[in-house]
C-alpha cells in the first residue's frame, strides 16, 4: 500500500526566510499523483499543486516551489520569502490510479513577523 | 457555484446513537470521498465513490456507510458512534477521468463529538 511521510511536524520561521517542507512517499504503482495541500487555521483545505509520475520537472507558482524526485521518491515544498499569511499545515498526498488517495501527517508551519 | 456542501458544521452525539452527515456538490463531479482527519494523522479515506450507484472502501471504512443514488450527493452514516470516531470530518469530489486522478475539492469540514 502506499504511504506518504511528512518527518517535521512543525516547523518555525521569521518572515522571509525560505522554508522548505520535506515529503516522501512509497509506492510501487508505475503510475501515480502527487499534491500538496494547505490548511489555514479557520480549517478548510486548499489545494496547491499536483504531479503526476512521469513529470519530473520542477514547478515554481510565485513564491512557491516545487521538487519531485523520483530517485529519492521526494516531492518537497518551498516557500521562498515566507510571510505570515503562510501559517497553516501543510499535506503532502500520494494517488495510485485507483484513487486511494493517502496523506501524509502534515507540518504545521509558523511564520513569526 | 457553491462547491463542496457539508451539513452540519458541528454535533455533539451519544454513544450508540446514529446520524448521517451530509455532503453535497454543484460541479457534477463523478468521485466522492469522506476522509477523517485526527490529531497527527493527516486525513484518511473512509469511503470513496466513482459514480453513482458505486462505492467502495477505503483505509478506515469500520462503523460507516455510504450510498450514492445520485451524482450530486454522498451521505455519511455512522450507526452506532463510538468515542473513538470523534473527529473532524471532511468530504470532497473531483473530476473522474479514466485512470487519471485529479485534485479534490474538499467541503469545510464537520466537527463530530461523541460522548
Amino acid at each position: 500500500a502506499q504511504k506518504v511521510t511528512q518527518a517535521q511536524t512543525e516547523i518555525s520561521v521569521v518572515e522571509k526566510e525560505d522554508v522548505t517542507l520535506d515529503c516522501v512517499y512509497e509506492t510501487r504503482d508505475t503510475t501515480y499523483y502527487l499534491f500538496w495541500y494547505k490548511q489555514p487555521p479557520s480549517g478548510e483545505l486548499v489545494f496547491l499543486i499536483r504531479r503526476n509520475s512521469f513529470d519530473e520537472q520542477n514547478e515554481i507558482s510565485g513564491r512557491y516551489s516545487w521538487n519531485f524526485q523520483k530517485s529519492t521518491s521526494s516531492f518537497n515544498f518551498t516557500i521562498t520569502a515566507s510571510q505570515v499569511v503562510d501559517s497553516a499545515v501543510y499535506f503532502c498526498a500520494l494517488s495510485e490510479s485507483n484513487n486511494d488517495m493517502r496523506f501524509g501527517a502534515g507540518t504545521r508551519l509558523t511564520v513569526k513577523p | 457555484n457553491a462547491g463542496v456542501t457539508q451539513t452540519p458544521k458541528f454535533q455533539v452525539l451519544k454513544t450508540g446513537q446514529s446520524m448521517t452527515l451530509q455532503c453535497a456538490q454543484d460541479m457534477n463531479h463523478e468521485y466522492m470521498s469522506w476522509y477523517r482527519q485526527d490529531p497527527g494523522m493527516g486525513l484518511r479515506l473512509i469511503h470513496y465513490s466513482v459514480g453513482a450507484g458505486i462505492t467502495d472502501q477505503g483505509e478506515v471504512p469500520n462503523g460507516y456507510n455510504v450510498s450514492r443514488s445520485t451524482t450530486e450527493d454522498f451521505p455519511l452514516r455512522l450507526l452506532s458512534a463510538a468515542p473513538s470516531q470523534t473527529s473532524v470530518y471532511f468530504c470532497a469530489s473531483s473530476r473522474s477521468l479514466w485512470r487519471r486522478v485529479n485534485e479534490q475539492f474538499f467541503g469545510p469540514g464537520t466537527r463530530l463529538t461523541v460522548l
